[in-house]
């Protein structure tokens, strides 16, 4: 069973907050770490896939680091606003064979009040 | 429509019944998941096919528990004699099979087991 687990399981910040949330993984047998945004009532969607120990990534106010050699991700957020209220997913896939199956963390629910 | 779809979004039933929910994924897509979200916990893996290989059941819960995937696309779950502990909302997501392995999710279905 691998182990995938993610801090803090919830968060409430003010509109215009900085946060972080973390996802440590298995460091042996890593392929790759995605995260998922899951807003309520809509379907997961894919927000970055990281494969290269230090590998960054960027999309808008959200970015994600990865470090494999110690077995955690990052996910930043820059000045929170209401619409990144959501539970945020990382899934560690072990396999490199695609169409295999995703570990998923337990989530951690943000909450940005305005 | 281009993403996955699942059906009914909600589902009320009474304890003992049976319920069918049907997933219907990306077409092309060789990699069919079956998740679901109990109140307060992570998502669960329950089953995964790909292609025509036999599918990994390793994730459901009970015998009362069972899936299939007719001509490689859609894709049916069922639950027979549910209990209240199967209230939960219950994710399909589909993959092509190939690259990063990235998991397209439909919106889910909501059981409420009374």
């Amino acid at each position: 069973i691998l182990n995938v687990e993610q801090s803090p399981q919830s968060l409430h910040v003010q509109e215009g907050d900085s946060t972080n949330f973390t996802c440590s993984f298995p460091s042996s047998n890593f392929y790759a770490l995605h995260w998922y945004r899951w807003e309520t009532a809509k379907s997961p969607e894919a927000l970055f896939v990281m494969t290269l120990n230090g590998d960054e990534k960027k999309k808008g106010r959200i970015s994600a680091t990865l470090n494999t050699k110690e077995g955690y991700s990052y996910l930043y957020i820059k000045g929170s606003q209401p619409e990144d209220s959501a539970t945020y997913l990382c899934a560690f896939d072990s396999s490199g064979n695609a169409g295999n199956m995703l570990t998923f963390g337990g989530g951690t629910r943000l909450m940005v009040k305005p | 429509g281009a993403g996955v779809s699942q059906s009914p979004s909600n589902k009320v039933t009474e304890k003992g019944k049976d319920v069918e929910l049907r997933c219907d994924p990306i077409s092309g897509h060789t990699a069919l998941y079956w998740y679901r979200q109990s109140l307060g916990q992570g998502l669960e893996f329950l089953i995964y096919f790909q292609g025509n290989s036999a599918p990994d059941k390793s994730g459901l819960p009970s015998d009362r528990f069972s899936a299939e995937r007719t001509g490689g696309s859609v894709s049916t779950l069922t639950i027979q004699r549910t209990q209240q502990e199967d209230s939960a909302v219950y994710l399909c997501a589909s993959s092509p099979g190939t690259g990063l392995n990235i998991q397209y999710f439909g919106a889910g279905t909501r059981l409420s087991v009374l």
